[in-house]
């Protein structure tokens, strides 16, 4: 079945960018019946909707981080990949990518999820 | 679109039957899932378009609603069910979880 990991830095010094890939095994990140999503959570707190991709480029992003996020992807190594600029302590979190089927966009397939620490 | 969940926490016992509530602060149609969340753990999808079962889901879970009300029943809980649930739109943008419902053992 379809696997999703995500990988970057664990820890980012404020002002600077965080960046996170996640490659999906097997399962083509081409296959057009998909959007390709980030998820976050606050240590303790509940889940945010970041933002997700379309493998022509389509993207819809949270109007919350809009300015500070810019999502890829790479068809040829069947990953995707979140940038977000000038973090903050806020931007502790876990963060997750997700498989999202297009007609009733649910999210069916999460990668475990990796911690990404805001601090200096 | 703003979703509230209630209750925010509640205690039951093995066997229960459970029913958590989500309302939308406008009507979402049936674009509603439900997912379950372990401490640690990615969320789990549950049920999508307001009442389909994803696949492999145990059928204790059911979810019901259309329009801004909907439920998510657990028939007779389970040992394994103990976590926490979220409700989450995807009818218009930005897409919103609710604020989830934690299960504990009464």
């Amino acid at each position: 079945q379809v696997q999703l990991q995500e990988w970057g830095p664990g820890l980012v010094k404020p002002s600077q960018t965080l960046s996170l890939t996640c490659t999906v095994s097997n399962g083509s990140i081409s296959n057009g019946a998909y959007y390709w999503s980030w998820i976050r959570q606050h240590p303790g707190k509940g889940l945010e909707w970041i933002g997700y991709i379309y493998d022509s480029g389509t993207i819809y992003y949270n109007p919350s981080l809009q300015s500070r996020i810019t999502l890829s992807v790479d068809t040829s190594k069947n990953q995707f990949s979140l940038r977000l600029s000038s973090v903050t302590a806020a931007d502790t979190a876990v963060y997750f990518c997700a498989r999202v089927r297009h007609l009733w966009l649910q999210f069916d397939y999460w990668g475990q999820g990796i911690l990404v620490t805001v601090s200096s | 679109i703003q979703l509230t969940q209630s209750p925010s926490s509640l205690s039951a016992s093995v066997g229960d039957r459970v029913t958590i509530t989500c309302r939308a602060s406008q009507a979402i149609s049936n674009y509603l899932a439900w997912y379950q969340q372990k401490p640690g753990k990615a969320p789990k999808l549950l049920i999508y378009a307001a009442s389909t079962l994803q696949s492999g889901v145990p059928s204790r879970f059911s979810g019901s609603g259309s329009g801004t009300d909907f439920t998510l029943t657990i028939s007779s809980l389970q040992p394994e069910d103990f976590a926490s649930y979220y409700c989450q739109q995807l009818n218009s943008y930005p897409l919103a979880f609710g604020g989830g419902t934690k299960v504990e053992i009464k």
